[in-house]
């Protein structure tokens, strides 16, 4: 099957850096990858859709300008957490997608982050 | 808006029984159905999915699902549990037109933990 790989699997930084998670399509491409967010204990939030060539699209809730994402290819795709703080410590966790027909989800392992 | 419950948060359960995971959801229009599987510190893995068709669906790992469309379920089965079944299974929707796929709407998960 597709397999997607996303790098660090954890990290951890100091309050006011930033970090980049790359999420990467080892065997096909895709234009359209995922990013979604999962807190302890709980489900999947989808944070935003990573499209090659164009802006991405935020959900109602995400900042924009904390979570910068950039799709620069048909294989990558990444997600700044500017400024980190505590509160931005997460399982951040990247989906692309298959084309054709519905079009499968195959989900990266997940990257965690705890900021201190 | 689709939204999905999952009623059990956790199921604990001896290996070798039988199981199921319950998932029930609501929608106006027809809808695609997933279970994902995510073990510990890992992404999610497409168990099985209904999409259209026969409402029994059989998956991987020896898990079936049936779609009942007058009881809008679409509970998880395995006749004989794995102590390597022990996870946190995640029932999904999404609607087969309009909006993107990564627009998975998640149950909050249930635990799986399987004793010997």
């Amino acid at each position: 099957g597709a397999v997607v790989s996303q790098h660090p699997s954890w990290v951890i930084c100091k309050s006011g850096t930033s970090v980049k998670i790359e999420c990467r399509s080892l065997d096909f491409q895709a234009t359209t990858m995922f990013w979604y967010r999962q807190f302890p204990k709980q489900s999947l939030m989808l944070m935003a859709t990573s499209n090659e060539g164009s802006k991405a699209t935020y959900e109602q809730g995400v900042e924009k300008d904390k979570f910068l994402i950039n799709h620069a290819s048909l294989t990558l795709s990444t997600l700044t957490v500017t400024s980190a703080h505590p509160e931005d410590s997460s399982f951040y966790i990247c989906s692309a997608i298959l084309a054709g027909g519905p079009g499968e989800l195959f989900f990266g392992e997940g990257s965690r982050l705890t900021v201190l | 808006a689709q939204s999905v419950t999952q009623l059990d948060s956790q199921v604990p359960v001896f290996e070798e029984a039988p199981v199921e995971l319950r998932c029930n959801y609501s929608s106006s229009v027809s809808v695609y159905l997933f279970w994902y599987v995510q073990y510990p510190n890992q992404g999610l893995q497409l168990l099985l999915k209904y999409l259209s068709g026969s409402t029994l669906v059989k998956g991987i790992n020896g898990f079936e699902a049936e779609f009942n469309k007058s009881q809008t379920s679409f509970h998880l089965r395995k006749p004989s549990v794995h102590i390597s079944d022990t996870a946190e299974y995640f029932c999904a929707v999404t609607p087969p037109y309009g909006g993107s796929q990564g627009n998975l709407i998640f149950g909050k998960g249930t635990k799986l933990s399987v004793k010997p």
